[in-house]
């Protein structure tokens, strides 16, 4: 079955700078890429989600890549802020209602 | 704005005892899931549900498990005799079917999860 791994598990950036973490599949058969935000004490929220069509997707702020030959992607946080503070996972799906293989899950902490 | 919603928030209970989790998925969403993620680990999948009846179920999904859409609105967990390893945060997702427009028509919605401890 699929696998997803996700890099790093912590991540500590200053307010302004850039965040990049990073997930590979295993899954050829994968086509969907949605990245999740999950804040203290809630359930994981969608921020940004890529299909295999696309290498490149961008919102405002948030931007995720995904290079189909080397089964990664990418998810970018520019111009970061204290709220961009939370644990970020990704994950991977291969058909359009089917479970979600997620990775382990990113903690990033932006401070002032 | 319309959420998916999950009772209780937490649920402590002796091993061997039966629970029932709860979860309101969106009101116009048609496909449901439940997740869990023990602490320190990756949320995985257990099971969806569409049309009254299980779509796919993940091998954690054991006879120990059974899922429900008892009436228009709730879709429940029952775990039959809890074991101390069931001991997780448990997520409950839906999806609509699909609609037109550029936009995620299949993102799965999480609600805010229930903390299980199994004693």
């Amino acid at each position: 079955g699929e696998n997803v791994e996700q890099h790093p598990s912590t991540l500590s950036v200053q307010e302004g700078d850039s965040a990049v973490i990073k997930c590979t599949y295993s899954d050829s058969a994968s086509n969907y890429f949605p990245w999740y935000k999950q804040e203290l004490g809630k359930g994981p929220q969608l921020i940004i989600d890529i299909r295999s069509n696309v290498g490149e997707k961008k919102d405002q702020r948030i931007a995720v890549t995904l290079n189909k030959t080397a089964k990664h992607f990418s998810l970018h946080i520019t111009e970061t802020q204290p709220e961009d503070s939370a644990v970020y996972f990704c994950a991977a799906r291969t058909d359009s209602w089917g479970r979600l293989q997620f990775g382990a899950g990113t903690q990033v902490v932006v401070t002032p | 704005e319309p959420e998916v919603t999950q009772t209780p928030s937490h649920q402590v209970t002796q091993m061997g005892q039966e629970v029932i989790l709860r979860c309101v998925p969106i009101s116009n969403h048609l496909y449901f899931y439940w997740y869990r993620q023990i602490l320190g680990q990756k949320v995985e999948f257990l099971v969806s549900f569409y049309n009254n009846e299980i779509s796919e179920k993940s091998e954690i999904f054991d006879d120990q498990f059974s899922v429900e859409r008892p009436d228009g609105s709730n879709f429940t967990l029952k775990i039959r005799s809890t074991k101390l390893e069931d001991s997780a945060m448990y997520f409950c997702a839906s999806s609509a079917l699909g609609l037109a427009g550029g936009t995620s028509y299949n993102e799965q919605f999480f609600g805010p999860g229930t903390r299980l401890t199994v004693l």
